[in-house]
């Protein structure tokens, strides 16, 4: 079964500093990855997915960017953080049917 | 589009008590649909998913969830509910494409079960 990991945990940032959010994954190869985020403890927006290394696909115009430098690793950045990207931010891989969450990275931006 | 809807932003029960929680959805072609579950400050829990065959599927904790299709409904239940079950329920609905789901979650339902 699959392990994800997303680091950091929570991060404080003030706006216009850079963010890097780290997800990898264990106990599975060539894995479909998701980024979601979660505002004000509720629904959840699909930013960004990925089937391969180096393939990114965009969901929302937005702040932020993602890359897949290697096949169980998933990063989620920005140039410039806003008030608006803070947030709960959550890694996702497919399993058959299904997808498993990471335990999240809580992004408060000041 | 697909979308999901979760029409109540919080239920209420008592301990004991049987708990359901509502979910329609809206697609075109078969829906794959599932249930998560989020409790404080964690990622989201699976804990059930309906892609195909029997109308009732059942899940993890002793939940389950009746598939409707004439009327686009997946709801939660479960016969006796447990204060541990308070947490965030969220229905989410995808095309039903093998390793590769583009879920549309609902805004999420919070499920308050008193002792």
């Amino acid at each position: 079964s699959q392990t994800i990991h997303q680091w950091p945990a929570t991060l404080v940032q003030p706006v216009g500093s850079p963010l890097s959010l780290e997800c990898t994954v264990e106990g599975t190869s060539n894995p479909n990855l998701y980024w979601y985020r979660q505002a004000a403890g509720r629904g959840l927006q699909l930013l960004f997915y990925s089937v391969g290394i180096g393939q990114i696909s965009s969901e929302v115009p937005q702040n932020l960017s993602a890359s897949r430098p290697q096949d169980r690793q998933f990063i989620l950045s920005s140039k410039k953080l806003l008030l608006s990207d803070s947030g709960f931010y959550l890694c996702a891989v497919d399993s058959a049917y299904e997808q498993y969450f990471g335990p999240g990275t809580r992004l408060t931006v000041t | 589009a697909q979308s999901v809807a979760q029409p109540e932003d919080q239920v209420n029960v008592a301990e004991g008590n049987p708990l359901t929680v509502k979910c329609t959805y809206s697609v075109s072609g078969n829906p794959y649909l599932f249930w998560y579950v989020q409790y404080p400050n964690r990622g989201l829990q699976f804990l059930l998913k309906y892609i195909t065959g029997d109308n009732l599927v059942k899940g993890s904790y002793g939940f389950e969830a009746e598939f409707n299709k004439s009327q686009t409904s997946f709801h939660l239940k479960k016969p006796s509910a447990l204060v541990s079950d308070s947490a965030l329920y969220f229905c989410a609905v995808s095309l039903g494409r093998t390793g590769f789901q583009k879920l549309v979650f609902g805004t999420g339902t919070r499920l308050l079960v008193s002792p």
